[in-house]
C-alpha cells in the first residue's frame, strides 16, 4: 500500500534561509507524489506534483521537489524563505484501491518563518 | 467562478442534531471526494464518488451519508452529531487518471 511520512511536525527558518521539508514514501509501484500547502483557515493548494518524467519538479511560489527513488524521498525545497511561506505543508501519494485512486496525505509540517 | 465551493463555511450545532454540507464543482471533473481534517491537521479520505457512484467508503460511521445528485455536486449529511465530529470537512474534485485534485475552502463544523 502507498503511504508517505513527513519528518518533523514543525520546521523553523529565518526569512531568506533555505527551506527543506522532508517526505519519504512507501510504494510497491512507481508512486505519484504531491505537495500541497494550506494557509491558515484556507483550503489546500497544489504546489507541485511528480507523476513521470523529470525527477526535479518545479512548482508555484519558487518551490521545487526532487523525486529520488534510491532514497524513497520527495523533499520540498525553496532557496529563500519569505514570511508569506508560513503555512502547513502536506506531502501526499496516490493510493490505488479497487482500480480507483485517492490522495493519501502525510501528517503535515508546519513551516514557521521568523524575520 | 470558484472552482470547488462548499457551504456553509462555518457550522456550529448541538449534539444530536442533523446537518448537511453542500459541495459543487464547475471544473467538469468526474470524481468528487470528502476529506476530514482533525484538530491535529491530519487529513483522511471519507468518501469518493465517480460519475455519481460511490466508489470509496473509508470505514466512516453510517451516521454520515454522502449524496451525489449529479457529477457536479456532492453533499454530506450527518445524523445525530457527536462531539467527535467536530473537524474541518473538505470537498475536492479530480479526474481519474489525472491526479491534480482541487479542494474547496472547507467547512469548519463545531459540535457543542
Amino acid at each position: 500500500a502507498q503511504s508517505v511520512t513527513q519528518l518533523g511536525s514543525h520546521v523553523s527558518v529565518s526569512e531568506g534561509a533555505l527551506v527543506l521539508l522532508r517526505c519519504n514514501y512507501s510504494s510497491s509501484v512507481p508512486p505519484y507524489l504531491f505537495w500541497y500547502v494550506q494557509y491558515p483557515n484556507q483550503g489546500l493548494q497544489l504546489l507541485l506534483k511528480y507523476t513521470t518524467g523529470a525527477t526535479l519538479v518545479k512548482g508555484i511560489n519558487g518551490f521545487e521537489a526532487e523525486f529520488k527513488k534510491s532514497e524513497t524521498s520527495f523533499h520540498l525545497t525553496k532557496p529563500s524563505a519569505h514570511m508569506s511561506d508560513a503555512a502547513e505543508y502536506f506531502c501526499a501519494v496516490i493510493k490505488v484501491n479497487s482500480g480507483y485512486s485517492t490522495l493519501t496525505f502525510g501528517k503535515g509540517t508546519m513551516l514557521l518563518v521568523s524575520p | 467562478d470558484t472552482a470547488v465551493s462548499q457551504t456553509p463555511k462555518y457550522l456550529v450545532t448541538q449534539m444530536g442534531n442533523d446537518k448537511s454540507i453542500k459541495c459543487e464543482q464547475n471544473l467538469g471533473h468526474d470524481t468528487m471526494y470528502w476529506y476530514k481534517q482533525d484538530s491535529k491537521k491530519f487529513l483522511k479520505i471519507m468518501f469518493s464518488y465517480n460519475n455519481k457512484e460511490l466508489i470509496i467508503n473509508e470505514t466512516v460511521p453510517n451516521r454520515f451519508s454522502p449524496k451525489s445528485p449529479d457529477k457536479a455536486h456532492l453533499n454530506l449529511h450527518i445524523n445525530s452529531l457527536e462531539l467527535g465530529d467536530s473537524a474541518v470537512y473538505f470537498c475536492a474534485s479530480g479526474r481519474q487518471g489525472d491526479y491534480g485534485y482541487t479542494f474547496g475552502s472547507g467547512t469548519r463544523l463545531t459540535v457543542v
